[in-house]
């Protein structure tokens, strides 16, 4: 597997928390890409970090991208009942494919 | 609305029949993505074209998918026969293909073989 031993992984926050997940992969990746993924929908982008960037800010998301230890983070500030979504992080080289990690359900509570 | 389009939303089959997913890219990609999405298994590739060219067929889903991408605006997925074990939810993404860039994905079929 491209990734390491994780599984469906479940976060429950209140809103107004920050709210960090993790992800660590084991082969040679260009670039991170977070997706989030709302019921009934597809995956959808929500930040890419390329391997020469060690940090990428969106909003109230925060990336990071450590190389040597293969690992990304995935921030978010203030939580919102909104994020409430399952969150997927992905490597992929210079072609499209993706290979996609299994995902934290995060809910966001009032 | 250009993105990616997959129709139909919804499927329930009967155990042995063929089914056709069907997917209509955002225009102008040249990468095309079948995945399946389970709870347990999570985001499996089952195959990828690249200006129309199968690149990769996953391997453990040969036997009864198969995925085709006739002309650069339309692939298919088939399945045949139909297991209970494919019920899944069917993704179909396309992208540029070069850079690592976005993938857009479809809303998905989701798939229930009775």
């Amino acid at each position: 597997s491209q990734w390491g031993e994780e599984n469906l992984q479940a976060l429950s926050i209140q809103e107004g928390e920050d709210v960090t997940m993790n992800c660590s992969y084991k082969t040679y990746t260009t670039v991170v890409h977070w997706y989030r993924q709302d019921s009934g929908r597809g995956p959808a982008l929500i930040i890419l970090i390329r391997s020469n960037e060690r940090e990428k800010r969106s909003g109230r998301l925060r990336a990071t991208l450590d190389t040597s230890s293969q690992s990304s983070s995935l921030s978010i500030t203030a939580a919102q009942c909104e994020d409430t979504a399952v969150y997927f992080c992905a490597t992929g080289t210079n072609t499209g494919k993706l290979t996609f990690g299994d995902g934290t359900v995060l809910t966001v509570k009032p | 609305d250009a993105g990616v389009t997959q129709t139909p939303r919804h499927e329930v089959a009967e155990k042995g029949q063929t089914i056709i997913l069907k997917c209509e890219p955002v225009s102008g990609h040249n990468d095309l993505f079948w995945y399946r999405q389970t709870k347990i298994q999570g985001l499996e590739l089952l195959s990828y074209f690249r200006s129309k060219s199968l690149m990769e067929d996953g391997g453990a889903f040969k036997d009864r998918f198969k995925a085709e991408m006739l002309n650069s605006s339309f692939s298919t997925l088939k399945i045949q026969p139909t297991e209970p074990k494919d019920s899944a939810v069917y993704l179909c993404a396309s992208s540029f293909g070069t850079g690592g860039p976005e993938v857009f994905f479809g809303k998905g079929t989701r798939l229930t073989v009775v």
